[in-house]
């Protein structure tokens, strides 16, 4: 199985921070991640697919990056409803995965 | 507008079965992969399964292999979940999501709001 290990697990900033998340696989998985942000007791939200493309109706600060086994999901300008867990997943093989989570909070 | 409700969750006992069912509207259901994925308290995403639109080829978790059997009825428009022989570590917020595309990887796009099933005596 490919395991994803995302860092931080948790993050403290400010508004208009910019803040990255990293995502790192156990194998090379070509562009084949997705990143869903998943605000308390909501279903997660598609931001970023094929690693790199944003999704519809995501806002432009958002944006992601990477290949093969590392990955990135930067927030350019940190805006108060940023605030959620963010989490990567790899489609290039089942069993899919999902990364552990990043809790994004106000400092 | 895509909608995707889930139904079905609650209180079983150790042994025990559910079965849980995902409304789907606001778009082709038949042209879709679908999955469940579920998220035990205060943990992370788990992948569960993974049906094509044909319902043909079925994948699953090995946690939950043998035990949960993935379905769809396409002239329903409705996803199933049929969980046996439940235990204490299936106790989760269960999700049904679409996926992106009509080709590609299981990239989802829509997500329903989940249904709690929880696992005690």
């Amino acid at each position: 199985d490919i395991q994803l290990t995302q860092s931080p697990s948790f993050l403290s900033a400010s508004v208009g921070d910019r803040v990255t998340i990293t995502c790192r696989a156990s194998q090379g998985i070509a562009s084949y991640l997705a990143w869903y942000q998943q605000k308390l007791g909501k279903g997660p939200k598609l931001l970023i697919y094929s690693a790199s493309t944003l999704q519809s109706g995501v806002p432009s600060r958002f944006s992601g990056s990477g290949s093969g086994t590392e990955f990135t999901l930067t927030i350019s300008s940190l805006q108060p409803e940023d605030f959620a867990t963010y989490s990567c997943q790899q489609v290039n093989s089942f069993p899919l995965t999902f990364g552990g989570g990043t809790k994004v909070e106000i400092k | 507008e895509v909608q995707l409700l889930e139904s079905g969750g609650g209180l079983a006992q150790p042994g025990g079965s559910l079965r849980l069912s995902c409304a789907a509207s606001g778009f082709s259901f038949s042209d879709y992969g679908m999955t469940w994925v579920r998220q035990a308290p205060g943990k992370g995403l788990e992948w569960v399964s993974s049906i094509t639109k044909g319902g043909d080829n079925i994948f699953y978790a090995a946690s939950v292999r043998g035990r949960f059997s993935n379905s769809r009825d396409n002239s329903k428009n409705t996803l199933y979940l049929q969980m046996d022989s439940l235990r204490a570590e299936d106790t989760a917020i269960y999700y049904c999501a679409k996926k992106l595309a009509v080709g590609g990887r299981d990239q989802l796009d829509h997500w329903g709001q989940g249904t709690l099933v929880t696992v005690s005596s």
